[in-house]
């Protein structure tokens, strides 16, 4: 979407290993987020951030971290990936935060 | 009781055909609603949002809110084989410290056919 890209769009990686995933905005938005989407559960938050530096846990943060260290940029970290993980991962940016979010295009990560 | 309830599914339609999603929400406080649109593969789409009672139309779209019964609808007109997709029921909720976040239904898969 436009003013919000993920990267990468695709990764495999093998259970144990550090990942990050990054989240990049060009709208200047307060408010970042991290969702999963697995089926039968729907999007679920995983970590959101309302400013740089500024972050807090979703409902579904075990085993996840985050950094926005630039309004811009937000990346989430799997310290080491299970196959829980498995998942399609999408970031979401909003102006004010009680409007609706922008959604970045995924990334659709497998842990073998 | 889950915070955003959806019907499963899935809803299959008709072209030119009226199709009703229903959602419900727990939380009495919630002031914002929302609808998304996500077709396969791709990334959730906002397609209509609400906050107050009553209806919105936009187009051959209209969301229904009933903060008394604490449900939203979507209504899609003369449905289209292209409104075929799965729609998200999102609500605001209030955090500690004023951070709203939005918490999302499972969906609801419609298929209209031609």
């Amino acid at each position: 979407d436009a003013g919000i890209t993920q990267s990468p769009r695709h990764k495999v990686t093998e259970t144990g290993t550090p990942v990050t995933l990054r989240c990049h905005q060009t709208e200047n938005h307060r408010y970042m987020y991290w969702y999963r989407q697995d089926p039968g559960h729907g999007l679920r938050l995983i970590h959101y951030s309302y400013g740089v530096k500024d972050t807090d846990k979703g409902e579904v943060s075990d085993g996840y971290s985050v950094s926005r260290s630039k309004t811009e940029d937000f990346l989430l970290t799997l310290e080491s990936a299970t196959s829980s993980q498995t998942s399609v991962y999408f970031c979401a940016i909003s102006d004010q935060g009680t409007y609706g979010y922008t959604f970045g295009s995924g990334t659709r990560l497998t842990v073998v | 009781q889950k915070e955003v309830e959806q019907n499963s599914g899935p809803l299959s339609v008709p072209e030119g055909a009226i199709a009703s999603l229903n959602c419900t929400y727990s939380d009495r406080g919630s002031q914002s609603f929302f609808w998304y649109r996500q077709y396969s593969g791709k990334s959730p789409e906002l397609i209509m949002s609400i906050y107050s009672n009553g209806d919105k139309e936009d187009g051959r779209f209209t969301a229904q809110l009933n903060k008394a019964s604490q449900y939203v609808s979507l209504l899609i007109r003369d449905s289209q084989p292209s409104d075929s997709a799965t729609y998200l029921c999102a609500v605001i909720r209030a955090s500690q410290g004023g951070s709203e976040k939005l918490v999302f239904g499972k969906g609801m898969k419609l298929t209209v056919n031609p």
